[in-house]
């Protein structure tokens, strides 16, 4: 089994929509981050938690929301989404020491009609 | 401004050879550099992590170096296979102390590699 868990996996909705993403983790990591990948940039920082109680906005926040239901859950939410939000999305985790790995799942491929 | 940049953004092998990925940064304060494999449709998987003592790290056929006076590192892949055909991402962290410090992501070069 995977150690990072995104689903779905893929997910085709409407402008407007409510759509939520969600990950879990059997790594025992108090890290966990949300990422967009979009083709020809870098992945860019959505939103991060470094355990239960703190969740801190990263470079791309607007329109997206996220939940930390346990260390080992953490969800993104887009509340009304739009067809600039069609990208490939990835949760990752990681430990807080400065030399160590994040550790991604395989994604979760939203198109936004 | 803290920028990673990759080149070449794509490149295409034969099956064999060796090749040769650069990654050129300008994240300051320095703590790390690390290299990572993406298959396609898969996420991003750690290869290398180096420190600023450190001039190289290989895993397996992969080979990282890192001068950190030029700001300049460079994957090297070995004997290519097929399955090296992925994107590679240069990912340069800043320094927070022991602690992970915010990391900046380059945009990949693409390595596609022929039988």
């Amino acid at each position: 089994d995977a150690d990072v868990t995104q689903t779905p996996r893929n997910r085709i909705t409407k402008t407007g929509k409510r759509i939520m993403l969600e990950c879990s983790q059997t790594k025992g990591h108090d890290r966990m981050y949300w990422y967009r990948q979009d083709p020809g940039l870098g992945l860019r920082l959505i939103y991060y938690s470094f355990d239960v109680k703190d969740i801190n906005k990263g470079e791309i926040s607007d329109g997206y929301s996220v939940s930390r239901q346990a260390q080992a859950k953490f969800s993104l939410s887009l509340e009304s989404a739009i067809p600039n939000q069609t990208a490939l999305y990835f949760c990752a985790t990681s430990e807080g020491a400065a030399n160590q790995p994040q550790h991604f799942g395989d994604g979760t491929r939203l198109s936004i009609l | 401004k803290n920028q990673v940049e990759q080149s070449p953004q794509s490149l295409i092998i034969l099956e064999g050879k060796n090749c040769t990925l650069q990654c050129n940064y300008t994240v300051s304060p320095f703590s790390n550099l690390r290299w990572y494999k993406q298959d396609t449709g898969r996420g991003p998987v750690s290869l290398t992590i180096m420190t600023f003592s450190e001039n190289t790290k290989s895993n397996g056929r992969y080979t990282a170096t890192l001068d950190a006076d030029t700001k300049q590192s460079s994957l090297h892949i070995t004997a290519s296979q097929l399955s090296d055909s992925a994107s590679y991402i240069c990912v340069v962290s800043a320094n927070r102390g022991s602690t992970l410090g915010r990391l900046y992501f380059g945009r990949g070069t693409q390595l596609t590699v022929w039988p």
